[in-house]
């Protein structure tokens, strides 16, 4: 089946060791999203690749960075983590960016920060 | 930017009855989306409906766009639809890409 999957499901790093987080796709999409959610809060975009381009949203902090090798791999980094990072981190897809576009979403990595 | 706010916050269910989730926001969207979030994360797509009525089995929606709200009921709840239900749009001023979550609604199906 075609699918966001995202790797590892749970993740626990140390304060301001740096992580990478993994999400790939079989659906063969052009845009991928990453999300921060945080507990009993709704996921909030950090930024997304539409092919190669990088579009960040305006208030993701500097301690994120992200990477797209190819259409199918894409990465989050994050280069200092803080307590306050410590979340559920959401990969999603689609085929392109419209209005009318459904975003398809992976299971999560689940971030602990000690 | 937009407001998206749902009712009720939090809901419990005994297995088998019926419920009915609001979103409201608070100017015109292009795309309007409802999510179950599973207990587990996993976010799930349920329906695409900038607006009018659509149907898949137990669950159904409907959303009027004119009056700015959208409706997800909810038919014989069983266990399985526990989980935070999300409403999510794209306000027709914004960039396309950026979808603005609402406050979600938290229910729980007891047997």
């Amino acid at each position: 089946d075609a699918m966001v999957i995202q790797n590892p499901r749970y993740q626990v790093t140390q304060f301001g060791k740096p992580v990478t987080l993994s999400c790939s796709q079989t659906l063969n999409h052009n845009v991928m999203y990453w999300y921060q959610q945080k507990s009993s809060q709704a996921p909030k975009l950090l930024f997304h690749y539409y092919d190669k381009d990088f579009n960040n949203e305006a208030d993701t902090p500097d301690n994120f960075q992200s990477r797209r090798p190819n259409t199918s791999f894409c990465f989050l980094d994050i280069r200092s983590p803080g307590l306050g990072d410590a979340a559920m981190y959401l990969c999603a897809t689609s085929r392109v960016v419209a209005v009318g576009e459904t975003q398809y979403f992976g299971p999560g990595t689940r971030l602990l920060v000690l | 930017g937009i407001q998206v706010e749902q009712s009720p916050p939090d809901l419990i269910l005994q297995e088998g009855a019926n419920s009915t989730l609001r979103c409201n926001f608070s100017d015109s969207v292009n795309n309007l989306q409802w999510f179950h979030q599973n207990p587990w994360g996993q976010l799930i797509n349920l329906f695409y409906i900038p607006s009018g009525t659509k149907q898949n089995g137990r669950l159904s929606a409907t959303t009027v766009a004119t009056e700015r709200y959208s409706l997800l009921y909810i038919s014989s709840s069983q266990t399985t639809d526990s989980g935070v239900y999300f409403c999510a749009v794209l306000p027709e001023t914004g960039t396309a890409s950026k979808l603005t979550f609402g406050t979600g609604t938290r229910l729980q199906v007891t047997l």
